[in-house]
């Protein structure tokens, strides 16, 4: 397998614009997590799913992002409209139903807000 | 308090040395305790898997997790520059208590050869 797979790497954007962020999933992963990285904050956990569905959002900042999952081979994370302090890198990761927790991370896609 | 505490460190050991690193947690849910990898611009990588208390080794790496203490190490004996990297903590009660980890905040570890 591939492993999971991010799209963007990088992304520069202006403030104020749409930025969409992509994630495919390791086949056969019952659960995609969303999580963003920066220095002052470590690695926080956004929002996650299960089977496609939003078990819980609680880590999402605020209205600007949103998630979606259409389908098991698929995800996005939308922010709208962006901002600097969005600035940071996002990871996606999924894991199949176990017992042991163990996620699988993709490369990250590193965003950058001017 | 903060659900999980780790040293950022850094910390810089020459080649060869033994490396500990730690972390605290507050949440007495917590039953599974894994140590992330994470190389400079990669994603995070399993390294060390835990279950409740007790110790597991997997070649240099020893991990231990002290739950009356609430207290998790990763041993890395003869380290190697390869092991010069970011090591995150992470936690999570389980299923039918909580599928999120809780990750520490990561130690930066440089081997110098």
């Amino acid at each position: 397998d591939a492993g999971v797979i991010q799209s963007p790497r990088h992304e520069v954007t202006e403030m104020g614009q749409e930025v969409t962020l992509r994630c495919k999933p390791i086949s056969g992963h019952d659960y995609l997590f969303w999580y963003r990285q920066t220095m002052m904050r470590g690695l926080e956990l956004l929002i996650y799913f299960n089977n496609n569905v939003p078990i819980d959002d609680s880590g999402m900042p605020e209205d600007r992002f949103s998630a979606k999952m259409p389908n098991a081979s698929f995800s996005t994370l939308k922010i709208q409209p962006s901002e600097p302090r969005d600035s940071a890198v996002y990871f996606c990761a999924s894991r199949e139903y176990s017992s042991t927790d163990t996620q699988y991370f993709g490369p990250g896609t590193r965003l950058t807000v001017l | 308090q903060k659900e999980v505490e780790q040293d950022p460190g850094p910390l810089s050991v020459p080649e060869g040395a033994i490396v500990s690193l730690n972390c605290t947690y507050s949440n007495s849910a917590f039953q599974y305790f894994m140590w992330y990898r994470q190389y400079s611009r990669k994603g995070p990588e399993l390294l060390m898997y835990t279950y409740s208390s007790g110790n597991k080794e997997d070649g240099r790496f020893t991990a231990q997790v002290d739950k009356s203490s609430k207290y998790i190490s990763l041993f890395i004996r003869d380290s190697q520059p390869s092991d010069s990297a970011t090591y995150l903590c992470a936690m999570s009660a389980g299923q039918g208590g909580s599928e999120k980890l809780v990750f520490g905040k990561g130690t930066k570890l440089t081997v110098n050869p």
